[in-house]
């Protein structure tokens, strides 16, 4: 199993960016995903979940805010981010099922003028 | 949304000794309580899942217990490579929450 995350960076406040984890090892199409942050020195929050037939569910602190999708073709989940604000700055993790059996290195968002 | 205290925030102990470390939740979620183990600069890594099984390929020395509301990681002879932030979490309910975290150091 291999998860990798892409598309991070230095984002200004009100602005979006979208990031990508890249799945291989597994039948992606029949996992449910989940998407986790973990801000500098900070502990983990869960961001949001997709399930293997596309239902979603969100933290309230990015409901309206943040997109989860998957394409089970390119073996590929995204999150959406819109409206970012300073407090969303944080390393970004996808991980693989219920029980978040496997992660991906993560990957860096700084939302910052 | 149901809360997860993580007891203690901070570990010192010796090479052989048993370490435990607490979670409790602020209501019933059965045995859907995770165990994560964080090492500086990388991802967490599953240890125990539903309260009490351990992930294939985690050492013997790490065990899970409880139910309900209040749960334990047990390593029951420390090692060296055991330094690490360890996280519990529930997925009974959504949100999903995780405990703020147990740093483990040696003495």
């Amino acid at each position: 199993v291999q998860l990798v995350e892409s598309g991070g960076g230095l984002v200004q406040p009100g602005k979006s960016l979208k990031l990508s984890c890249s799945a291989s090892g597994f039948t992606f199409s029949s996992y449910g995903m989940h998407w986790i942050r973990q801000a500098p020195g900070k502990g983990l929050d869960w961001v949001a979940y997709i399930s293997s037939s596309s239902g979603t569910v969100y933290a309230d602190a990015v409901k309206g805010r943040f997109t989860i999708s998957r394409d089970n073709a390119k073996n590929t989940l995204y999150l959406q981010l819109n409206s970012l604000k300073s407090e969303d700055t944080a390393i970004y993790y996808c991980a693989r099922g219920f029980g978040f059996s496997d992660w991906g290195q993560g990957v860096m968002v700084t939302v910052s003028s | 949304d149901i809360q997860m205290t993580q007891s203690p925030s901070f570990l010192s102990a010796s090479v052989g000794d048993r370490v435990t470390i607490n979670c409790k939740a602020s209501q019933n979620i059965n045995r859907y309580l995770n165990w994560y183990q964080q090492k500086l600069g990388e991802a967490p890594k599953l240890l125990i899942y539903n309260a009490n099984s351990l992930q294939t390929g985690i050492p013997s020395r790490f065990s899970g217990s409880g139910s309900g509301t209040d749960f334990t990681l047990t390593i029951s002879s420390l090692q060296p490579e055991d330094v690490a932030t360890y996280f519990c979490l529930q997925h009974n309910s959504w949100p999903y929450t995780f405990g703020a975290g147990t740093k483990l150091e040696l003495k």
